[in-house]
């Protein structure tokens, strides 16, 4: 199973709203990410979480929070969002938290399907 | 044939030909490559991945090379099927002994498999 879970699918907010997107993953992996991919440009590094801890933080602006409440669950804060901030939002995880590992296998970052984000 | 413009770069390719899409990468600290596919309302999709100590690497169907004294990495794709229409995305991916690792997407290129 190399499954990685992001809810809602879908997320229609205005600039004063505050909300949450969550991404799950049982696969006992130590490293999770969120990405932000725009239309027809591809997906961007916005966090990495590494064994719980943030651990790169790609000067995403103070409007999104991350957070991981334990090692299989994270969660990206949404608060005073701007329309450019509408993006598809992906999650992904992998084996592997820290360094190349010599396993190609633990390398491998595996993505949820998204959240359509639309900041009205 | 291959389009550039305001769009994505578009790979036309008949059903059952062979396709290869290429990818520059710029950062010479990168050891290790994937290879993903997307499709429309799908999450990137891992297809194959290469250590910056090999040169090619084989899977079902696809191949990946590496060349590094030019930053080239291309996927080859045998007896490309209407399935394989999609998005495809080179990453380039940076390690950081604490911190983890830092991937990089290429621009990438979509490729229509024509019946």
């Amino acid at each position: 199973d190399t499954e990685v879970t992001q809810t809602p699918k879908h997320l229609v907010m205005g600039m004063t709203n505050k909300k949450s997107l969550k991404c799950e993953q049982h696969m006992g992996h130590r490293a999770m990410y969120w990405y932000k991919q725009k239309a027809k440009k591809p997906p961007e590094l916005m966090f990495v979480y590494s064994y719980e801890k943030l651990s790169i933080n790609e000067s995403v602006p103070s409007r999104f929070s991350p957070e991981c409440p334990n090692s299989s669950l994270l969660n990206l804060h949404l608060h005073a969002l701007q329309p450019e901030d509408s993006a598809l939002y992906l999650c992904a995880s992998s084996q592997s938290g820290q360094g190349t590992s010599l396993t190609l296998a633990k390398n491998i970052q595996y993505f949820g399907a998204g959240t359509r984000l639309s900041v009205l | 044939g291959e389009s550039v413009g305001l769009h994505l770069p578009t790979l036309s390719v008949q059903e059952g030909d062979n396709s290869i899409i290429n990818c520059a990468y710029s950062n010479s600290a990168s050891d290790y490559f994937i290879w993903y596919k997307q499709e429309s309302g799908k999450g990137p999709q891992f297809i194959i991945d290469i250590r910056s100590n090999m040169d090619k690497r084989q899977g079902q169907r696809v191949t990946v090379l590496l060349n590094k004294t030019v930053k080239h990495l291309s996927l080859q794709i045998a007896a490309t099927q209407p399935g394989d229409s999609a998005v495809y995305f080179c990453a380039e991916n940076v390690s950081f002994k604490a911190a983890g690792n830092k991937l990089t997407f290429g621009g990438g290129t979509r490729v229509l498999v024509k019946p």
